[in-house]
């Protein structure tokens, strides 16, 4: 089944814990994305890859880091989180060209930071 | 950059009434503009989408509109039913879709 994947799907810890979220494709697409998502604030981008070892930063890529180093994988890292990171959190993937602009989400991970 | 707008905020109807949502967008360099769905718990998932080179698209029950002079495009859902029920985002957006900037979400609820 064509899918993305996230784990955890929630997730509670305390400020500063160093925490990791996962987030696998397995549609071979280039494209990938992270998102949060806030009560009255929408989706808002976090940070995207066009492809493996290419990150660039969205709309809100302060506290977060990212890596691609393979393509199917494209993990999302708080490494000192704050309370102000609660959120929910969406990893997205796409082929990224002219042949199909849909994104396909994951099932989200919702995160407190106490 | 890009700043999407979405009214309404919130949308009440009755089953088999249609429903419209709102956006407006900023950048006149977006070209493709998608609509998402979100039901309770789960990743937002497309319902349709349109190109600027098209003014209008319909998929069943659900079309959407496109006028780039103005730059809004909308969303009809007709005959809603129960299922219809969800938060609705639309988005702007270039680059094959991939700088999607979206709008804050519209909750729609059907009633029976």
């Amino acid at each position: 089944e064509a899918q993305v994947t996230q784990n955890p799907r929630y997730l509670i810890t305390v400020t500063g814990k160093k925490l990791t979220v996962t987030c696998s494709q397995n549609m071979n697409h280039e494209y990938m994305s992270w998102y949060r998502q806030d009560p009255g604030l929408g989706l808002r981008q976090i940070y995207y890859s066009m492809n493996v070892e290419v990150t660039d930063k969205g709309d809100v890529p302060e506290g977060y880091k990212v890596s691609r180093k393979e393509k199917r994988n494209f993990p999302l890292i708080l490494e000192s989180p704050s309370p102000n990171q609660t959120s929910l959190y969406f990893c997205a993937s796409s082929f990224g060209d002219r042949s199909s602009y849909e994104q396909y989400f994951g099932p989200g991970t919702r995160l407190t930071v106490t | 950059g890009e700043n999407v707008e979405q009214h309404p905020s919130t949308l009440s109807v009755q089953e088999g009434d249609s429903a419209v949502i709102k956006c407006t967008y900023s950048d006149s360099a977006s070209n493709y503009f998608p609509w998402y769905k979100q039901e309770l718990g789960k990743g937002p998932q497309l319902i349709i989408d349109i190109r600027s080179n098209v003014g209008e698209k319909k998929d069943q029950r659900i079309a959407v509109t496109l006028n780039k002079t103005a730059k809004h495009f909308s969303l009809h859902i007709t005959e809603t039913q129960p299922e219809d029920s969800a938060v609705y985002f639309c988005a702007a957006g270039s680059e094959a879709g991939t700088a999607l900037i979206f709008g804050k979400g519209t909750t729609l609820s059907v009633s029976s």
